[in-house]
C-alpha cells in the first residue's frame, strides 16, 4: 500500500532557531496534510495544502505541496517550547485512502 | 464548540473478551474516520464512513474488527474476541468535507 517517509526521525533544536522536515512518498496524492500531536492527545490540523505547488503559512508554520505531488516541507520559523511534540504529514485522495507518515519527534532546548 | 469525543478514554480487558470504543464526532461532519495507533507510530487507517455507510473498511486487519455508524452520527468500533496485538490506542475523526480530519483524543485499549 501507500506508504509516507518522513525526515528528520527525531530532531533537538534550541528555542528560537527555525525547523525544516519533510514528507516523501512513492505514490502521488491531491492534499498534503501536516498534523501535531501532543502526548495523550489526538493529532491537531495544521495546514492542509490542494494544488502542486502550494506554499501555505500558518503563524510560524510554512507548508509547501511538492509539484510532483509526492513531497511536501514543514518550516517552524522561531521555534518555542509549546512547538515539542509529533509532527505527522498525512496524504490523502478526495477523503479516502488516508495515510499518515510514521512522524518526526521535535524537541526544543530552553 | 465540542469537539470529536470518545469513550471510554481508557479500556482494559482480558484476551478473548468483545469491546465496543464510541466515537462522537462534530455535529454535522458527514464523515467519520477511525485509526489505531501504537506507539512511537503515525495512525493507521482502519474504516471510513461517509454518512451511514461504510465508504472504505480496507483498513480492518481481520473480521474480528467491526464498525457500525447507524444513524450517521455516533460511531462504535467493535473487537471481538480481542488479541494483545490489539493493544493500541485507537482514534476517530471526523470531516464536514473529505480532506481536514478533526481528531478525538483517542481510546488507549490494553489487552491482557
Amino acid at each position: 500500500g501507500q506508504q509516507l517517509n518522513q525526515s528528520p526521525q527525531s530532531m533537538f533544536i534550541q528555542e528560537g532557531e527555525d525547523v525544516s522536515m519533510n514528507c516523501t512518498s512513492s505514490s502521488i496524492f491531491n492534499t498534503w496534510l501536516w498534523y501535531k500531536q501532543d502526548p495523550g492527545e489526538g493529532p491537531v490540523l495544521l495546514i492542509a495544502l490542494y494544488k502542486a505547488g502550494e506554499l501555505t503559512s500558518n503563524g510560524r508554520l510554512t507548508a509547501q505541496f511538492g509539484i510532483t505531488r509526492k513531497d511536501s516541507f514543514l518550516n517552524i520559523s522561531a521555534s518555542i517550547p509549546s512547538d515539542v511534540g509529533i509532527y505527522f504529514c498525512a496524504g490523502d485522495n478526495y477523503g479516502q485512502n488516508f495515510v499518515f507518515g510514521p512522524g518526526t519527534r521535535l524537541s526544543v532546548l530552553p | 464548540g465540542a469537539g470529536v469525543s470518545q469513550t471510554p478514554s481508557n479500556k482494559v480487558t482480558e484476551k478473548g473478551k468483545y469491546v465496543e470504543l464510541r466515537c462522537d464526532p462534530i455535529s454535522g461532519h458527514t464523515a467519520l474516520y477511525w485509526y489505531r495507533q501504537s506507539l512511537g507510530q503515525g495512525p493507521e487507517f482502519l474504516i471510513y464512513f461517509q454518512g451511514t455507510g461504510a465508504a472504505d473498511d480496507s483498513g480492518l486487519p481481520n473480521d474480528r474488527f467491526f464498525a457500525v455508524r447507524p444513524e450517521g452520527s455516533v460511531s462504535t468500533l467493535k473487537i471481538q474476541r480481542t488479541e494483545r496485538g490489539d493493544s493500541a490506542v485507537y482514534l476517530c475523526a471526523s470531516s464536514p468535507t473529505p480532506g481536514e480530519q478533526f481528531f478525538g483524543p483517542g481510546t488507549r485499549l490494553t489487552v491482557l
